[in-house]
């Protein structure tokens, strides 16, 4: 399968800093999903994104697809974006995605 | 929006029982897919289903099996509970093919004691 790993693991910011998470991925994608999994659980779609740049608010993602990696930019963070994020890929294998450890980000007051 | 529903939050189980976690969608997707995400070990996949009827396993799928009779629901059924099944169990689905967006329900907790 897919290998994808995310940095950094753990990632500790003041409010209103900024941050860029990273995700790497050892073979070509079709499919490239970056997510926040809030505290109660459950993983909240920020993008899809297989190429190109999106934007969503203070947060925005890039992937190169020919470099094989995706970046996760959080602008002036808040308290209420700490959480874990991750990165999923789908490849050729029909269905299935693969996932990064993640990034677990602590926003502080 | 897409809705993806958990029947259940949080479960307390007993060792040895039969476990039934069961999961909706309402966006007609074909593909369904059951995760178990634990501390140290990520999101790991079950079970996945392209079709009706049709299942394929995923990494760790001894001690599940799965069932979709009809393509909105999937469900994940533990035949006889163990403590190492204690876990966060995520449902998730998409459209077919190679490049759906995928979306989750909320999870349900399980703890087997």
């Amino acid at each position: 399968g897919i290998q994808v790993e995310q940095s950094p693991p753990d990632l500790i910011l003041q409010e209103g800093a900024n941050s860029t998470l990273r995700c790497n991925f050892s073979d070509s994608v079709n499919n490239l999903q970056w997510f926040h999994q809030n505290p109660w659980g459950q993983l909240i779609n920020l993008f899809y994104i297989p190429s190109g740049t999106k934007q969503n608010g203070r947060l925005s993602a890039t992937t190169v697809a020919t470099e094989r990696y995706s970046l996760l930019y959080i602008s002036s963070s808040q308290t209420t974006d700490s959480g874990v994020y991750f990165c999923a890929v789908r490849g050729s294998t029909l269905g299935r995605l693969y996932f990064g450890r993640g990034t677990q980000l602590t926003v502080w007051p | 929006d897409v809705k993806v529903t958990q029947s259940s939050r949080y479960l307390v189980k007993r060792t040895g029982e039969k476990v039934f976690l069961e999961c909706v969608q309402d966006m007609d997707h074909e593909n369904m897919f059951w995760y178990r995400q634990d501390p140290g070990l990520g999101l790991r996949l079950i079970y996945f289903s392209y079709d009706v009827k049709m299942k394929e396993k995923g990494d760790i799928p001894e001690g599940y099996s799965v069932s979709r009779e009809k393509k909105e629901r999937f469900s994940l059924i533990l035949e006889s509970a163990s403590t190492n099944q204690t876990s966060m169990y995520l449902c998730a689905s998409s459209w077919g093919g190679r490049t759906g967006e995928l979306f989750f329900g909320e999870g349900s907790r399980l703890t087997v004691l």
